[in-house]
Parts: structure tokens; C-alpha cells; sequence
């Protein structure tokens, strides 16, 4: 298994500054990717970090906007930029580990993002 | 169309009752099914995946899969308060190295004593 510690567990922004979202991995892992939960809406993937390279986005998440850093094999942080209150969200970081026939997704406790 | 749909609830049981909770998926290149039971002010837990279609079963819980219908189901014998959560049904797909997974929306349930 792997136990990942995110914080801050919650936080409450005013508009316009940025958030840095930091999660650590118990364990060394390939890949670390992140995840928006907004209320009433599935997970939804942001980006995926590899260590030593650049994020990989998906469609309708941009660099500029999450930025994130993943500078070792256990650790990661996503920046939620220029806020807007349509940032509101929780942001969940999550790790992959290969089993003998599946891979299982570990997740972070989250992080509770309200802007104001 | 969503990939994953699921209900969204609220489902609302009795303490003892079956639930039976559903997804339905329209990508058949989807490889594992999954589902996750996520507490308040929680981050998702795997409660159970299996990768063929069937039944799985582990303690009171019980995984099923159509890949025919492209269907999935999770059903919880002996429901108790604990079991009050939302469940996500989830399903990966290989993707660029890594196993893209897509969830449902999440079902909220209450398990009333």
C-alpha cells in the first residue's frame, strides 16, 4: 500500500492569490497525479507528474494555471493559480501501485479549496 | 455522454437491508473496474476491483461486471451505519504508461439504524 499525507487539508483563498498544494508519499512511486472533486461531479483528472519531467495535462487544465513541481519519486505540489471562486474545490493527489494484476490508486485525504 | 455514468442518489436504506449500487460505461477499452467508498472530508479508499466480467465477493460486499451491457454493480449484504458514504464506481484504461482511470460521479448513501 502507500500512505500519502496532503496538506493543507483546507484553506480558504481570496481571489486572485494562489495555492500550493503539497503531497508526500510514503513510498517511491513512478507517477504522482492529481485530481479535482467538485461538488456533485466525478473525480476529474488535472495532470499527471512524472519525476523529472514536465506535467502532463489534461484537456482544459493548462501549466499556467497548475503549475505543478515533482522533484522526487515521493514527493509533489500543485499550485492553483490566480484563484477564482470557480476554483472551489477539493484537490486530491494520487498515486498508482502495480499489483500482480491490477494497478490500485491510492489517494491523499484531499484538499478542501474555498475562494472568496 | 459520460463515459462512467452513475446515480447520484441519495440512497437511503434501512440498517440490514441489500444495496445495490450501479454504473454504466460506454468505453470498452476499459481494462478494471473499481469501486471506492469515501467518507466525509475523506480521499477516496479502493473497497474493491476485478477485471473480468462476474461476480467477486469479499466479506459483505460483492462486485459485479457485465462487459456485455457495459455494466458494473457493487451490492452490500447486512448494510450497517458504517457503511453510510459515498461510493465511487471507477474503471481504467491503459493510457501513455499508466492506467487512466475515470470515475463515476459517486452514489451518497445513508444506512438509517
Amino acid at each position: 500500500s502507500a500512505v500519502i499525507s496532503q496538506k493543507p487539508s483546507r484553506d480558504i483563498c481570496q481571489r486572485g492569490t494562489s495555492l500550493t498544494i503539497q503531497c508526500q508519499v510514503d513510498s517511491q512511486v513512478t507517477m504522482m497525479f492529481w485530481y479535482r472533486q467538485q461538488p456533485g461531479q466525478s473525480l476529474t483528472l488535472i495532470a499527471t507528474a512524472n519525476q523529472g519531467s514536465e506535467a502532463t495535462y489534461e484537456s482544459g487544465f493548462v501549466i499556467d494555471k497548475f503549475p505543478i513541481s515533482r522533484p522526487n519519486l515521493t514527493f509533489s505540489t500543485l499550485t492553483v493559480s490566480n484563484m477564482s471562486p470557480e476554483d472551489s474545490s477539493i484537490y486530491l493527489c494520487s498515486v498508482e501501485v502495480q499489483r500482480q494484476r491490477n494497478t490500485e490508486a491510492f489517494f491523499g485525504q484531499g484538499t478542501r479549496l474555498t475562494v472568496v | 455522454q459520460k463515459e462512467v455514468e452513475q446515480d447520484p442518489g441519495p440512497l437511503s436504506v434501512p440498517e440490514g437491508a441489500i444495496v445495490s449500487l450501479n454504473c454504466t460505461y460506454s468505453n470498452s477499452a476499459f481494462q478494471y473496474f473499481m469501486w471506492y467508498r469515501q467518507y466525509s472530508r475523506k480521499g477516496p479508499e479502493l473497497l474493491m476491483y476485478t477485471y473480468s466480467s462476474g461476480n467477486k465477493e469479499d466479506g459483505r460486499f460483492t462486485a459485479q461486471v457485465d462487459k456485455s451491457s457495459k455494466y458494473i454493480s457493487l451490492f452490500i449484504r447486512d448494510s450497517q451505519p458504517s457503511d453510510s458514504a459515498t461510493y465511487l464506481c471507477a474503471m481504467s484504461e491503459r493510457s501513455g504508461g499508466y492506467q487512466k482511470v475515470t470515475f463515476g460521479t459517486g452514489t451518497k448513501l445513508q444506512v438509517i439504524p
